[in-house]
Formats: C-alpha cells, structure tokens, sequence
C-alpha cells in the first residue's frame, strides 16, 4: 500500500524567504506525485506534477519540487515566499497499481510580515 | 466559466435530516470523484465514478448514496444526518480516470449539524 507523510504540520516562515516543504512517500512500485494547494475557503489546485523525466519540474506561482526515488521525497520550494502563498499545502501519490490518490495530511505555510 | 462547481457552498441543518449536495463539471472529464475533508484539513475519498460507473467506494456509512445521472454530474445524497458528519465535502474530476492525471476540485460544500 502507498503512503505519503507530510512531516511539518505547520511551516512559519517570513515574506520573501525562501522556503521548502517536505513530503516522503512510500510505494513498492513506480509512483505518480503531486502537490496541491488549497487557500481559505477554496478548493484543492493543483502546483505541480511528477510523472516520468526529469526530476526537477516546475510549476505556476514560481514553486518547484524535486523528485528524488533513493530518499524517496519531493520536497516542494519556493525561493521567496508572498503573503499571498499562504495556503495549505497538500503532497500526494498515485500509481498504475491503485485506483485513487493518497493525500498527505497537509502542511499550512504561514507567511509571517 | 466554472469547472466543477458544487451547490450549496453552505449548508446547516439538524441532526436526523436527509440532504443532497449537487456537483457538476464542465471539463469534459469521464471520472468525477467525492472527498470529505475534517476539521484537521484531512482529505479522504469517499466514492468515484467513471462514465457512470461506482469505481471506488471507501468504508462510507450507507447513509451515503452517490448518483450519478450523466458523466457531468455526480450528486451526495446523506439521509440521517449525524454530528460526526460535519465537513467540507469536495467534489472533484478527472480525464480517464488515468492515475496520472491531476484531479479538478470544486470549492467545497461545508456542512454543519446542529
């Protein structure tokens, strides 16, 4: 069975610091990954995604994450925060095996003034 | 221009009744898919379909009954509503089904007992 763990439920960080965002999965077979972000009173969108290729994929809002299968992690960064960036921030992971995604619990991204 | 929209955005009602929320997506996507998310912001799955067809139905009480009258649309019914059942519930949809392709979301129903 697939897993995925956020390690930091809560991440403060100041505005136009950079930041990272840890995610760890974990899956005996080769895995799909996302991260989504969901601001107050939204939904979920979707950031950024990690199919096959190059490990280092980039998505909107300036945030990129790097796929890395020996440690496996695809830790989410950002090299200078907005106000606008806080969110809750979601890692998630699928495969061809399984029929639906695993979400992590989330990791709120608190941008301090 | 909306995606996948939900109705109501809110909802509060008492203990014991029966309600509905509604979900459409205008993407053209074949698989559409509900969440409920608890007060800790974790996101479980609830119920997927595909062109129609119940696909994924995690350990949901059977008050719960999904239906899905078009590819389009995919409607929570919840009888006997009981506390534990407040939430936001996320709609969501995706092309194909596929695993690697990212899911659409609404912006959520929040459902409140009183």
């Amino acid at each position: 069975a697939q897993s995925v763990t956020q390690l930091d439920s809560q991440v403060p960080v100041f505005e136009e610091a950079p930041v990272e965002l840890r995610c760890n999965y974990s899956s005996s077979v080769s895995v799909y990954l996302f991260w989504y972000v969901q601001y107050p009173n939204q939904g979920l969108q979707l950031l950024l995604k990690y199919l096959s290729g190059s490990t280092l994929v980039k998505g909107i809002n300036g945030f990129e994450a790097e796929f890395n299968k020996s440690q496996t992690s695809f830790h989410l960064r950002k090299p200078s925060v907005h106000i606008s960036d806080t969110a809750e921030y979601f890692c998630a992971v699928t495969s061809n095996r399984d029929d639906k995604i695993i979400f992590g619990k989330g990791t709120r991204l608190h941008i301090l003034p | 221009d909306t995606a996948v929209s939900q109705t109501p955005k809110y909802l509060v009602t008492q203990m014991g009744n029966d309600k509905s929320i509604k979900c459409e997506q205008n993407l053209g996507h074949d698989t559409m898919y509900w969440y409920k998310q608890d007060s800790k912001k974790f996101l479980k799955i609830m119920f997927s379909y595909n062109n129609k067809e119940l696909i994924i139905n995690e350990t949901v009480p059977n008050r719960f009954s999904p239906k899905s009258p078009d590819k389009a649309h995919l409607n929570l019914h919840i009888n006997s509503l009981e506390l534990g059942d407040s939430a936001v519930y996320f709609c969501a949809s995706s092309q194909g089904g596929s695993p690697n392709q990212p899911q659409h979301f609404g912006d959520g129903t929040r459902l409140s007992i009183l």
